[in-house]
């Protein structure tokens, strides 16, 4: 079965540092890939996703991601994170296919010092 | 309005009770789902449908029932609630057709206490 290891559960930076949260997935096949974010006392919405293509994907807010395929890993980056960063992180894979669920990482839950 | 609508938003019941969660969606996506989510665990899939006539068990659907009674509507069953239901519910919808995205949108949440 597919699962998600997402390693850091909190992580707290200044403003202004580098953010790069770690994800990586369990299933050896073709597989679209998803970031979600949820701020304080929201629902889950998505950041950027990875399907096929290049391998770098930019989404909203400055955020992007990078898929290595050899590595099993789907790791989000920042390069300067803001105070309006702080949420909860969640990484989420499905399996290239019509009839494929979506699993989710445990998450990781991002505090940033103003 | 929201695209995705859960009701009740919060509900507080006793162990023993049944409890329904409902999900509506104006979005016209064909798949919904049903997760729960706890602290340091994320989100967890309870069941999926992919259609009208198609239900799935996810990762946790031991004490859960689902009924997908149109395109638009799924809901959520606890037939005897227990305290670890306890949890943070979301629904959420997807499109499987070329032209759509492939993301979940979700809807706000229903948070469930059973004491």
């Amino acid at each position: 079965a597919q699962s998600v290891s997402q390693h850091n559960h909190h992580v707290i930076l200044s403003e202004a540092a580098s953010l790069e949260l770690g994800c990586n997935y369990s299933y050896g096949g073709t597989v679209n890939l998803f970031w979600y974010v949820q701020y304080p006392g929201q629902h889950l919405q998505l950041l950027l996703k990875y399907f096929s293509g290049d391998p770098l994907v930019k989404g909203i807010k400055g955020f992007e991601a990078e898929f290595i395929k050899s590595k099993f890993s789907f790791n989000l980056r920042k390069p300067s994170v803001q105070w309006s960063d702080t949420a909860e992180y969640f990484c989420a894979v499905s399996r290239y296919s019509s009839a494929s669920k979506i699993i989710f990482g445990s998450g990781t839950r991002l505090s940033i010092r103003p | 309005d929201a695209d995705v609508t859960q009701t009740p938003r919060n509900r507080i019941t006793k162990t023993g009770k049944r409890i329904m969660l409902e999900c509506s969606q104006t979005k016209g996506h064909d798949r919904m789902y049903w997760y729960r989510q706890d602290p340091g665990l994320g989100l967890r899939l309870i069941y999926y449908s992919f259609d009208v006539k198609d239900i799935n068990k996810g990762e946790i659907s031991d004490g859960y029932s689902v009924s997908r009674q149109a395109q638009a509507k799924f809901s959520l069953s606890l037939e005897s609630a227990i305290p670890n239901q306890t949890a943070l519910y979301f629904c959420a919808t997807s499109d499987s057709r070329p032209s759509g995205t492939g993301e979940l949108f979700f809807g706000e949440g229903s948070r469930l206490t059973v004491l």
